[in-house]
């Protein structure tokens, strides 16, 4: 099975900045298999990203998604209070759907 | 709208067996895989499984093999998950959500969560 890799796992950033958040598959992978969610303090996780940079319905356009083979990323170019919480990349491996551990961005 | 309602929060004992669901509303509920993800306290997630409604077909993941039934009533919309021989580790927020499609490979509504307690 393939392992995700998140790095950082604690992002400590403040509103308006840029954050880029890593995701490490361990072995080439399809873009088309590789997602983003971000998950606020007890609610289900949200899609922000699939097939590794198409934005999902109604995500703002500050969040991209990029990267191919083994190493994908996530940024949001201007940081809002909003957007401090869980980030979790998600691959589907064939007979199998695996996550990252997830990357922590919180307020500096 | 696009709505995933779960079952509520359930307290069980060590060896019972939980089951959770997850009506779903809004969209063609046979076209469309359903998932179960779990998320134990303070961790990640982790995927337990799917079901396909149009044609039965379900994959689990290993580590659940022989204990996870994922079941489906298409006369209510509804998705189930049966976990049995619970142990403590199985304590955990259950999620359901639905992968538009078929092979579109992500997550695009969940439903709210169920808490899942094990205690004896």
């Amino acid at each position: 099975e393939i392992v995700l890799t998140q790095s950082p796992g604690i992002l400590a950033l403040s509103p308006g900045e840029r954050a880029t958040l890593s995701c490490r598959a361990g072995q080439s992978v399809s873009s088309r298999s590789l997602a983003w969610y971000q998950q606020r303090p007890g609610q289900a996780p949200r899609l922000l990203i699939y097939g590794a940079s198409s934005r999902a319905a109604g995500i703002p356009d500050r969040f991209s998604g990029s990267g191919s083979g083994s190493d994908f990323t996530l940024t949001i170019s201007r940081l809002e209070p909003e957007d401090f919480a869980v980030y979790y990349c998600q691959l589907h491996g064939g007979s199998y759907y695996t996550f990252g551990q997830g990357t922590k961005l919180e307020i500096k | 709208q696009v709505q995933l309602v779960q079952s509520g929060a359930e307290v069980m004992k060590p060896g019972a067996s939980v089951k959770v669901s997850c009506k779903a509303s809004g969209f063609s509920f046979t076209d469309n895989y359903m998932h179960w993800i779990r998320q134990a306290p303070g961790q990640g997630l982790e995927w337990m499984g799917i079901i396909n409604p149009k044609d039965s077909v379900t994959t689990y993941a290993q580590k659940f093999q022989g204990r996870i039934a994922m079941t489906w009533d298409t006369s209510t919309s509804t998705v189930y998950i049966e976990l049995s021989s619970l142990r403590y580790e199985d304590a955990a927020v259950y999620f359901c959500a639905r992968e538009p499609g078929h092979n579109t490979l992500n997550f695009d509504f969940w439903g709210q969560g169920t808490p899942v307690t094990v205690s004896s």
